[in-house]
């Protein structure tokens, strides 16, 4: 099955740090996903990136679709107590594959 | 706005003991999927289905059956439960396949297989 890996699996961080996240995939996609699931609900779409070299902005949090399509990133600048979670990238093939998450922690 | 309800929340089972978990929405989405969650994994797809009437097997079906008989209702049914699906289950519905529509999930369902 498809490959992705996701990176780094966990991250403790300060408030007002800014945090960078990757994803790597064995293959060329045509869609990247980022997802943000809190403590107990369930995944939310942050960000979908469409075009190789597409860098896309939400608030605070902004990512990018590798040139190679085998890859994305996702930044959060100067974090804040809410943005705990777990960070999860997403391929599109006729079905969606999630990476395995990256844990972020904010501590004040 | 219901979105994706997703019953029970929780949910505690004997080996052997078999279940039914529930997925509806009222968004008149085509899509809709059942994953699994369990730590370091990531969510994993089980079953998918694109339309009444029509399922799919995902990455892990072992061990699950699904049926779409309406749009709005996607169940689970564990056969005969194991220990080893202990998990949270998330439903998710789109308007479309794959991941060009955005996927909308229930908040879960936390099952434990004794």
């Amino acid at each position: 099955g498809q490959q992705l890996n996701q990176s780094p699996q966990s991250m403790f961080i300060q408030e007002g740090e800014d945090v960078s996240m990757n994803c790597t995939s064995s293959s060329i996609f045509n869609t990247w996903l980022w997802y943000k699931q809190d403590p107990g609900e369930g995944p939310v779409l942050l960000i979908a990136l469409y075009k190789a070299g597409e860098l896309t902005s939400n608030g605070r949090l902004t990512a990018q679709f590798g040139i190679t399509r085998k890859d994305s990133f996702l930044n959060i600048s100067a974090s804040i107590p809410s943005d705990v979670g777990i960070y999860f990238c997403a391929l599109n093939t006729d079905k969606l594959i999630f990476g395995t998450g990256t844990r972020l922690q904010v501590f004040p | 706005n219901a979105g994706v309800t997703q019953t029970p929340k929780f949910q505690v089972l004997k080996t052997g003991q078999s279940m039914t978990l529930q997925c509806a929405q009222d968004m008149n989405h085509e899509y809709m999927s059942w994953y699994r969650q369990d730590p370091g994994m990531g969510l994993r797809l089980i079953h998918y289905s694109v339309g009444a009437g029509i399922t799919d097997q995902g990455e892990v079906p072992n061990g699950y059956n699904v049926s779409r008989s309406t749009t709005e209702d996607f169940p689970l049914r564990l056969l005969s439960a194991a220990p080893s699906q202990t998990s949270v289950y998330f439903c998710a519905s789109s308007y479309a396949g794959g991941g060009n529509q955005p996927q909308h999930f229930g908040d879960g369902t936390r099952l434990s297989i004794l």
